[in-house]
């Protein structure tokens, strides 16, 4: 298995611009999340869908940022317009449903964010 | 308030050194407590504790969960320069009437091995 695989690996941008950012899941996983990473706050859950659903949004900072799941294969984080504070490392991670394993989460390599 | 704390927040030791690692945690309904350790890139797995498995061992590194104390730790024995890294722990937090925790991290401690 190929693992969580996340696009892009960096992206630079300037402030106001539209960014974003794509999470392909691990085939079978039911669950998806995505998390932002800064040295000041730690790594934070944005959002976290199951089956395609988003379950609790509550992380997501403001309405700039928005998530989005239209399969079982794919997912989108958006940021627009982006500001020079959300420059972070965003993780996308999957899990599998199975008993006894659904809080493992699989990582992907995660998207350097930097917004100038 | 549900919680995950770490300590120390940073940690410099010298190759060959036993290290431990400190995680303590409020959170209702406890599910289990996990340890991941994060290099370069992507946190990666080390242990899950819950209930029925308090103790994990895995070569060099060990885990404990202590109920009573609402804590963990993470023991590294004779460590290495490859140990370095980000060590997080994290527990499920239940949102709301869901069957499923949303996986919260501690600040996580920064473990440096010098040779």
């Amino acid at each position: 298995d190929a693992g969580v695989i996340q696009s892009p690996r960096h992206e630079v941008t300037e402030m106001g611009q539209e960014v974003t950012l794509r999470c392909k899941p691990i085939s079978g996983h039911d669950y998806l999340f995505w998390y932002r990473q800064t040295m000041m706050r730690g790594l934070e859950l944005l959002i976290y869908f199951n089956n395609n659903v988003p379950i609790d949004d509550s992380g997501m900072p403001e309405d700039r940022f928005s998530a989005k799941m239209p399969n079982a294969s794919f997912s989108t984080l958006k940021i627009q317009p982006s500001e020079p504070r959300d420059s972070a490392v965003y993780f996308c991670a999957s899990s599998p449903r199975s008993q006894g394993q659904g809080e493992k989460l699989f990582f992907g390599s995660g998207t350097q964010l930097s917004v100038l | 308030e549900d919680k995950v704390v770490q300590s120390p927040l940073s940690l410099v030791v010298h190759e060959g050194d036993t290290v431990t690692l400190n995680c303590s945690y409020e959170v209702t309904n406890f599910r289990s407590l996990l340890w991941y350790k994060q290099e370069k890139k992507a946190p990666t797995f080390l242990f899950m504790l819950t209930s029925s498995g308090i103790e994990k061992k895995s070569g060099r590194l060990s885990s404990i969960l202590d109920k009573k104390e609402l804590s963990s730790i993470l023991n590294i024995t004779a460590t290495q320069t490859g140990d370095s890294a980000i060590y997080l722990c994290a527990a499920p937090f239940r949102a709301g009437g869901t069957s499923y925790g949303k996986l919260t991290f501690g600040q996580g401690t920064i473990l440096t091995v010098h040779p």
